[in-house]
């Protein structure tokens, strides 16, 4: 187990709402990443954060926001959401920026 | 831009046969180039990187710079080897860390 965790694991809202996907890093980890899965674009990179810090954006939506919290976990935030924001939520973490990234279990969001 | 292209999307091939899984990049600079492993219903698992030049469950992938390529390769597939298999590209460059991934190419092993 790499020790990456995500809540919730499912997560079915309608199209319109806000939720919060969480993610808490491998004890130590400074480094925490957010990827999108889906089936039509594969696996994108959304955006890193390094120490509470936003190191890096991806193909984020200015619907979509994260932080990375003192305690080093991170929510990413979604709102006024679409149907195309169905999809497998994937957070990652590192001890440094440089390191293997671990991955947690993914949270499965579905946007009815 | 930095871009992995995994050409097969699927791949099938007898226990005991030899695995090849194609990835090809482009990168500018010096990347670092990783093969993730998914196995069903399991989240993503490090199965190699270039600059460890380990062998992983018989696995390896030599970093090819000339063609730009890290295919991974097994002489001898076995049927726990069936999963999805994510090639992947990291920058070196401060701010470039993240993973850009290929789309991945499902191997089944036929008993």
């Amino acid at each position: 187990d790499s020790g990456v965790t995500q809540t919730p694991k499912h997560l079915i809202t309608a199209t319109g709402q806000r939720v919060t996907l969480r993610c808490s890093p491998r004890s130590g980890d400074l480094s925490v990443y957010w990827y999108q899965q889906s089936l039509d674009q594969g696996l994108q990179f959304l955006i890193h954060y390094y120490n509470g810090e936003e190191r890096a954006k991806g193909n984020i939506l200015e619907r979509f926001s994260a932080q990375q919290f003192p305690d080093l976990h991170s929510e990413l935030n979604l709102s006024s959401l679409e149907l195309g924001d169905s999809a497998l939520y994937f957070c990652a973490s590192s001890a440094t920026s440089h390191n293997e990234q671990f991955f947690g279990p993914g949270t499965r969001l579905t946007v009815l | 831009a930095q871009r992995v292209t995994q050409p097969e999307k699927l791949l099938s091939v007898f226990k005991g046969a030899p695995v090849e899984l194609k990835c090809n990049y482009s990168y500018s600079g010096s990347p670092e180039l990783f093969w993730y492993v998914q196995y069903s219903r399991q989240r993503l698992q490090l199965l190699l990187r270039h600059i460890s030049r380990e062998s992983i469950k018989g696995f390896t992938a030599d970093l090819n710079k000339g063609e730009t390529s890290f295919h991974l390769k097994k002489p001898f597939a076995q049927e726990e080897d069936s999963a999805m298999y994510y090639c992947a590209l990291s920058g070196s460059n401060f701010g470039n860390e993240k993973l850009t991934f290929g789309t991945g190419t499902r191997l089944t092993i036929i008993p």
